[in-house]
């Protein structure tokens, strides 16, 4: 099993760009997380999905769109990219039956907008 | 929401003391508190849990606690390791939401 993979690993871009970051889990996980770390503020909740066709907002969801047309994929955009979209994006999966349990981290994708 | 405050930032210790880290939440609805050990350029991995109808849990040297009353739960790490050195995030949270302290980053010198 390749647990969760996102795409691509490391980006660049201008202001006012767009893109999208792709999660993926082969462990048929029904919940998915988006998060973002920044230097000192530990891993900020930006949207999650509690099953295929579900999103939600979590702390900090201004300026990010998700999708989950797919009971693997989370995807997550960018419509017109901020400096201060610069961070590091982790994408999470995790199975959950009535308890919450582990979260299941990818490798994390580099964004840095200039 | 939830909002969860973590101390120390920042904690050095000789290697076989011991380490405490401390996390405080607001949301009496949190259920669930695991930590998560990131290494370097590393995704967090999960190094042990805790529900809310435990106090104390261990797992070899790593153990963790839970006062529900005061809203607040430590991991405490014995016999502390140059290989235990991470950055060591706690959370809290319920069935489909964790919220994450800031991180202490724990350096243990040889």
């Amino acid at each position: 099993n390749a647990g969760v993979t996102q795409t691509p690993k490391f980006r660049v871009l201008k202001t006012g760009q767009s893109m999208t970051l792709l999660c993926a889990q082969d462990m048929n996980h029904e919940y998915m997380y988006w998060y973002r770390q920044d230097p000192g503020m530990g891993l900020r909740l930006i949207h999650y999905s509690v099953g295929e066709g579900t999103t939600a907002k979590g702390e900090v969801p201004d300026g990010y769109n998700v999708s989950r047309l797919k009971k693997q994929n989370f995807l997550l955009g960018l419509e017109s990219a901020a400096p201060s979209q610069t961070s590091v994006y982790f994408c999470a999966s995790s199975f959950v039956a009535g308890v919450p349990g582990e979260l299941f981290f990818g490798e994390g994708s580099r964004l840095t907008v200039l | 929401g939830e909002n969860v405050e973590q101390h120390p930032s920042t904690l050095s210790v000789q290697e076989g003391d011991s380490a405490v880290i401390k996390c405080t939440y607001s949301d009496s609805a949190s259920n669930y508190f695991p930590w998560y050990k990131q290494e370097l350029g590393k995704r967090p991995q999960l190094i042990i849990d805790i529900r809310s109808n435990v106090g104390e849990k261990k797992d070899q040297r790593i153990a963790v606690t839970l006062n529900k009353t005061a809203k607040h739960f430590s991991l405490h790490i014995t016999e502390t390791q140059p290989e235990d050195s991470a950055v060591y995030f706690c959370a809290a949270g319920n069935f489909n939401k964790f919220y994450f302290g800031s991180g202490t980053k724990l350096n243990v010198k040889p």
